[in-house]
């Protein structure tokens, strides 16, 4: 199946620093990304909508000046978190939906491996 | 997009076929079905994706009656390392854009 990667897979930082974490689909290209957070035991939650070229959609309670978008091609989403604060210590989930043909369009989505930020 | 709903919890014992059952009342007629696993600190992995009928791949098969409004993933003889969560989706198609809501998942525990 097709590869999603992240980078880093997990960083430490001091709270009010920034972080970015790039996601990238390695062998195809995504006109759409999609970024999550998860925090332990509980489920992925989706962040925003990532798209090549334009801005990013962001979903209900996501603070757009706090996570920046920046989807530059059709392989590379980036996710930076601004100012970064203890309660943003998560694991980050990114996405890319490759397509497989058939009918109806049964396009998979991939994810990555996931990028763990701890702010201390 | 329609809400799954799909137990919290099952235990099983290695070598059992485990059946995970995901209601899906408000599918539409462009929507199908994705199964994914997610292992602890990982992304999820892609199980298996239908839209009626039965699909069968290599480590599972999925069984979609056909009002659609329910799907069950079969995963045969398990092992300890089925262990996880596996989220059933409802994802609508033909459209790269289109997102995916995650429900609370099913957390599947295998016993030796």
């Amino acid at each position: 199946g097709a590869v999603v990667s992240q980078h880093p897979s997990r960083v430490i930082c001091k709270s009010g620093t920034s972080v970015k974490i790039e996601c990238r689909s390695l062998d195809f290209q995504a006109t759409t990304m999609f970024w999550y957070r998860q925090f332990p035991k509980q489920s992925l939650m989706l962040m925003a909508t990532s798209n090549e070229g334009s801005k990013a959609t962001y979903e209900q309670g996501v603070e757009k000046d706090k996570f920046l978008i920046n989807h530059a091609s059709l392989t590379l989403s980036t996710l930076t978190v601004t100012s970064a604060h203890p309660e943003d210590s998560s694991f980050y989930i990114c996405s890319a939906r490759a397509p497989s043909g058939g009918h109806p369009s049964t396009d998979t989505q991939y994810f990555g491996p996931g990028t763990r930020l701890t702010v201390l | 997009l329609a809400k799954t709903t799909q137990p919290i919890s099952m235990d099983s014992y290695e070598g059992q076929e485990v059946n995970i059952t995901c209601s899906h009342n408000n599918i539409a007629t462009n929507d199908y079905i994705t199964w994914y696993q997610q292992f602890p600190s990982q992304g999820p992995r892609f199980i298996i994706q239908g839209y009626k009928t039965k699909v069968t791949n290599e480590v599972a098969s999925l069984f979609i009656p056909a009002d659609r409004k329910s799907s069950t993933l079969s995963l045969p003889r398990v092992s300890l390392s089925d262990t996880a969560v596996y989220y059933c989706l409802v994802v609508r198609g033909y459209s790269s854009a289109s997102k995916i809501i995650f429900g609370s998942g099913t957390r599947l525990s295998i016993r030796p």
